[in-house]
């Protein structure tokens, strides 16, 4: 599984778009980039994943590069209620076991 | 609702002691999941299933045991063996179909505590 990068935290203001990046040069190409978020003390929940088109849904925006060796997720307007830990993901769509969640970005949002 | 139901919210365990934590979804998932999370850190893979009546170890499988008698199912043993259980025990499931195998939706968790 290719790995991913992610900054440890980062901090955003009520109202305006979160972007969380997420590297992962090594990636294979039948691999996509799953995004997840896990709040305080609740299991993790699954917002968006993307093969190499940009990719959009009533939660968030995932966009990756051409190269596919980076990918950010746009969280439009953030509120309160997004201050959680976000997990960048990189694994093949179907035969896989398990997902494989790092330590993620923890994301503030800030009133 | 269709959801993944995890209990008790709360267990404790005192030494020598074996505890199930109990996992329902009926999302009619075929894949069922257990993950083991410590402060701090990310979730590590205890055992997974992808059919009634079958599971495979995960990378962190010593100590506990599962069993998959039904769809909906998929309980958790905690066994005296495992020296260390206090932590966050999430539940997941997830469609092994070509499309969605990896979007795996989890319960609430159960906080594991030693006594």
């Amino acid at each position: 599984d290719a790995k991913t990068t992610q900054p440890t935290s980062m901090d955003c203001a009520e109202g305006r778009a979160a972007n969380l990046p997420c590297n992962h040069s090594t990636i294979s190409g039948n691999e996509y980039v799953y995004w997840y978020r896990q709040i305080h003390s609740q299991g993790p929940q699954y917002i968006i994943h993307g093969l190499k088109n940009n990719e959009t849904n009533e939660m968030a925006s995932l966009i990756i590069t051409e190269d596919r060796k980076s990918s950010t997720l746009i969280l439009p307007h953030a509120t309160l209620r997004d201050t959680a830990v976000y997990y960048c993901i990189v694994r093949v769509h179907t035969g896989a076991n398990n997902l494989f969640f790092g330590t993620g970005t923890r994301l503030t949002v800030i009133p | 609702d269709g959801g993944i139901t995890q209990s008790p919210k709360y267990l404790f365990r005192k030494e020598g002691q074996n505890v199930t934590l109990s996992c329902e979804q009926n999302l009619n998932h075929d894949a069922m999941y257990w993950y083991r999370q410590d402060p701090g850190q990310g979730l590590r893979l205890i055992y997974y299933s992808q059919i009634v009546n079958d599971f495979q170890k995960g990378d962190i499988a010593e100590g506990y045991s599962v069993s998959r008698e039904k769809k909906e199912s998929f309980p958790l043993t905690v066994t005296s063996a495992q020296k260390n259980p206090t932590a966050f025990y999430l539940c997941a499931s997830s469609i092994t179909s070509t499309q969605n195998f990896n979007v795996q939706y989890f319960g609430a968790g159960t906080r594991l505590s030693v006594l």
